[in-house]
């Protein structure tokens, strides 16, 4: 079963307006990730927020971590229509042992010009 | 994309015939890593490697097998096609464990029919 289900499925703006991404997931872990994937071609890493962290910034990408609710936000400010493309967040589980990174089913981002 | 290179990039095969795809990977890292996309499904782990002839199953494993006889060669094997392994598969690499980025190939689209 997933570990992270990212809301909206699908999300439609215009230039200049902000994006953002919800995820939720179900067990403790170690660290966030969210990644972006251009159509036809593999996925890129954009962030990693750790456990211990609440909020991280990179350029135009500041994402959010709440353990107490289980869920991370990914905010993308001034939109372009390069940023068209789906949005994965992935979590890295918390034990002993290797842990997988389970990925979401994803956003698709949608930024008119 | 990080020094990483799967081939073929599409393949088309019949139902019952053995598959392999190949991941080469120029970076040196210890992780591989097999992963399926699937529409609705996000990626699904499939195999993944922590080091030469050190192999371990992921969520989705059966019809699937995996072989690492070199540090940048990892290789995934559908020992008899079926339909249902219609998919586009990514091969993922990272220097330590999920606990840091991985890295993603291009993709490799199978079609069995």
């Amino acid at each position: 079963s997933q570990q992270g289900e990212e809301d909206p499925q699908a999300l439609s703006i215009q230039e200049g307006e902000n994006a953002t991404m919800n995820c939720s997931y179900k067990t403790s872990i170690n660290n966030l990730q969210w990644y972006r994937q251009n159509s036809g071609r593999g996925l890129v890493h954009l962030i990693l927020i750790r456990s211990n962290e609440r909020e991280k910034h990179s350029g135009r990408l500041r994402v959010t971590l709440d353990t107490s609710k289980k869920s991370s936000s990914l905010l993308i400010t001034a939109s372009r229509a390069a940023d068209t493309a789906s949005y994965f967040c992935a979590t890295a589980g918390r034990g002993t042992g290797f842990q997988k990174l389970v990925f979401g089913t994803g956003t698709r981002l949608l930024v008119s010009p | 994309d990080a020094g990483i290179t799967q081939s073929p990039r599409h393949k088309v095969t019949e139902t019952g015939t053995p598959v392999t795809l190949r991941c080469h990977q120029t970076e040196n890292h210890r992780y591989m890593y097999w992963y399926r996309q699937d529409p609705g499904h996000g990626l699904r782990l499939i195999h993944y490697s922590y080091g030469v002839k050190d192999t371990d199953k992921g969520e989705v494993s059966d019809g699937y097998s995996v072989s690492r006889s070199k540090t940048e060669d990892f290789l995934l094997t559908l020992e008899s096609a079926t339909s249902s392994q219609t998919s586009v598969y990514f091969c993922a690499i990272s220097p330590r464990d999920p606990n840091t980025e991985a890295f993603f190939g291009q993709g490799t689209r199978l079609t069995v029919v």
